[in-house]
């Protein structure tokens, strides 16, 4: 069976520090990787989506960025962080296409921009 | 382009009490898949339910129960005698076919089930 993680699933940094979120799926092959974010108590907002190794779609400019260095890994990053950052970032997963759409969710990780 | 409506951000029931989160969507496909997730305290969203656009027969798991209305364009979700381990934030969310992979959320709505 597929199973997705995501670590840290807390994290506490102060402005101006750099940030790494990653997320691993496993049991799958090619899948369409996504990063979400949700900012207190606000819908979730799509930040970053990858069909494949190295292919990476940003749906919202920002500070942050994403990389697919291997099939099944996704990490979100940010060389500065702002307090605007701060939220609970979701990793998702879909099969590749065809598949009936979706999304399979990450435990999540909250953080924290002081 | 897509959207979808929770009009209800927070809903607040007590324990035993049958309850309707709302969903209304607007798309210009012709054919869609729609979503229910569950989002409870943990954080992790858990999925609940799709359904095709094609088809409108309402659907019935347990507690849960959907009612898609293609006529209103509402996808409508119903607890029936509620929970406290309900409690948690739903999400509605539109797939248009053509759309890839892309899903659009509702904002979510919280509900709270009281003992």
């Amino acid at each position: 069976s597929q199973t997705i993680h995501q670590w840290p699933a807390t994290l506490v940094q102060p402005v101006g520090s750099p940030l790494s979120l990653e997320c691993t799926v496993e049991g799958t092959s090619n899948p369409n990787l996504y990063w979400y974010r949700q900012a207190a108590g606000r819908g979730l907002q799509l930040l970053f989506y990858s069909v494949g190794i190295g292919q990476i779609s940003s749906e919202v400019p920002q500070n942050l960025s994403a990389s697919r260095p291997q099939d099944r890994q996704f990490i979100l990053s940010s060389k500065k962080l702002l307090l605007s950052d701060s939220g609970f970032y979701l990793c998702a997963w879909t099969p590749p296409r065809p598949n009936t759409g979706e999304l399979f969710f990450g435990e999540g990780s909250r953080l924290t921009v002081l | 382009a897509q959207k979808v409506t929770q009009a209800q951000t927070e809903i607040s029931v007590v324990e035993k009490e049958d309850v309707t989160l709302d969903c209304v969507y607007e798309t210009r496909d012709t054919t869609y898949y729609l979503f229910w997730y569950k989002q409870p305290p943990s954080g992790e969203l858990v999925f609940l339910i799709r359904r095709n656009s094609f088809d409108e027969q309402n659907e019935i798991s347990g507690r849960y129960s959907w009612n898609f209305q293609k006529s209103t364009s509402s996808f409508n979700f119903t607890i029936t005698a509620s929970q406290v381990v309900d409690s948690a934030v739903y999400f509605c969310a539109l797939r248009p076919n053509n759309a890839g992979n892309m899903l659009t959320f509702g904002g979510g709505t919280r509900l709270m089930v009281k003992p």
